[in-house]
């Protein structure tokens, strides 16, 4: 059965850093791109970070690059996002999800996200 | 970057009602395109990708159709489990976009 579980998440003040964790079992893990996605309070689904299965390849919404880095170990199946100078904008819940592709008629679906974690509440405030 | 735009944003409804929720795109995606589901409190659940391929374990009541700009999820006849928020997402390009949602109540 294909698990995720994120964890690492809390009350930060403005500035500071906090970094998110999401363990994944069930799956080969190094050979699926992982991403993040977040939803503020209230509002709708906002895709984060995106990485590749070996690492390689790493993508960074325009709202967070620069300020977040995401980082993976395939060894342990763990997905890491380190989030420095957060805002009060950054106030989400962060859902860590197995970025499938997914083949159909011999056309690639990429960032299909078909398994989600139950997220993790990062809180941003003074 | 390519808008989603839903609709409606709010739709009421009752158990055994047909309905359609709308995800137009500001240029054209092919069929590039997932819907989820999510209850509050829960994370989203895939729906449908390829703007028409069900998920597996997905009931059949769900279908989803368009190609281009235009695309639509129906529920052909509503149960009680199915009230939740819907998003259209597009695929294939990052940064991966979602639509504002659309929120189903009773």
């Amino acid at each position: 059965e294909v698990q995720v579980l994120e964890s690492g998440g809390g009350l930060v003040q403005p500035g500071g850093s906090l970094r998110l964790s999401c363990a994944a079992s069930g799956f080969i893990f190094g050979s699926f791109t992982m991403g993040w996605v977040r939803q503020a309070p209230g509002k709708g689904l906002e895709w984060v970070s995106s990485i590749s299965g070996f690492g390689a390849g790493t993508h960074y919404a325009d709202s967070v690059r620069g300020r977040f880095t995401i980082s993976r170990d395939n060894s342990k199946n763990t997905l890491d996002l380190q989030m420095n100078s957060l805002r009060a904008e950054d106030t989400a819940v962060y859902y860590c999800a197995r970025s499938a592709v997914l083949c159909r008629n011999g056309v690639c679906f990429e960032n299909v996200f078909d398994f989600w974690g139950q997220g993790t509440l990062v809180t941003v405030s003074s | 970057d390519i808008q989603l735009t839903q609709s409606p944003s709010f739709l009421s409804a009752s158990v055994g009602d047909r309905v359609t929720i709308t995800c137009r795109t500001s240029q054209g995606i092919s069929n590039f395109l997932a819907w989820y589901q999510q209850k509050p409190g829960k994370a989203p659940k895939l729906l449908i990708y390829a703007a028409s391929t069900l998920q597996t374990g997905v009931p059949s009541r769900f279908s989803g159709s368009g190609s281009g700009t235009d695309f639509t999820l129906t529920i052909s006849s509503l149960q009680p489990e199915d009230f939740a928020f819907y998003y259209c997402q597009r695929l294939n390009v990052l940064p991966s976009t979602f639509g504002q949602g659309t929120k189903l109540e009773i």
